[in-house]
């Protein structure tokens, strides 16, 4: 079993959806979790960081930690064709190595 | 002005060939990666090195060997490339080491 799980999608909705990505994780120590943004043929780019439980909002993005849970989301409100990318999420234990889900490939068609 | 640059960007070689993958941060970051991200999108970290220091060393084949002149250059030397080794690798630096990282925009390896 991975460390962290993603449903690689792919997730198809119409502009203006709310979208909701997740991750599951096994490692109870994980302490800050990280939603990144890769689009076709680039790097990923970070698009939210929290520590701990609890909810933080950017803009049209949300993302929610659940460590009881042992679950990540990223809502995405509003969503538009330029939002279609690979979502990943990825975690770590205080400083050691920040560990990757798969990714979930979203597709917002007008 | 790019961050995180890579170079090259494409790299076709035929298998048992040495080839290297150059990277450079200017962004005054002290820690630096490389990771491998195989057909199915997954990351996996490779090396981390902090301000020159090699701090992560994961099971990696010991064909691949990482050098950090200094701590805004991390290069990746691969050799007697494989089949398997065909991915696309990517740099990345952060402040410090429980920071998000900015990742380069990757170099597409493929060996034939």
């Amino acid at each position: 079993q991975k460390e962290v799980e993603q449903d690689p999608g792919p997730l198809s909705v119409p502009e203006g959806a709310i979208v909701s990505l997740n991750c599951t994780y096994s490692n109870s120590a994980f302490q800050y979790f990280m939603w990144y943004r890769q689009y076709s043929r680039k790097g990923p780019e970070l698009l939210m960081y929290t520590y701990s439980s609890g909810n933080k909002e950017d803009g049209r993005f949300t993302a929610q930690v659940d460590k009881s849970s042992k679950y990540i989301s990223l809502f995405i409100r509003d969503s538009q064709p330029s939002d279609s990318a690979t979502y990943l999420c990825a975690m770590r234990r205080n400083t050691d190595k920040l560990i990757f889900g798969t990714g979930t490939r979203l597709q917002v068609f007008p | 002005d790019t961050a995180v640059s890579q170079t090259p960007k494409y790299l076709v070689t035929q298998m048992g060939n040495d080839k290297s993958i150059k990277c450079e941060q200017n962004l005054g970051h002290d820690t630096m990666y490389w990771y491998k991200q195989d057909s199915k999108k997954f990351l996996k970290i490779m090396f981390s090195y902090n301000n020159k220091e090699l701090i992560i060393n994961e099971t990696v084949p010991n064909r691949f060997s990482p050098k950090s002149p200094d701590k805004a250059h991390l290069n990746l030397h691969i050799n007697s490339l494989e089949l398997g080794d065909s991915a696309v690798y990517f740099c990345a630096s952060s402040p410090g080491t429980a920071n998000g990282y900015t990742f380069g925009s990757g170099t597409r390896l493929t060996v034939v």
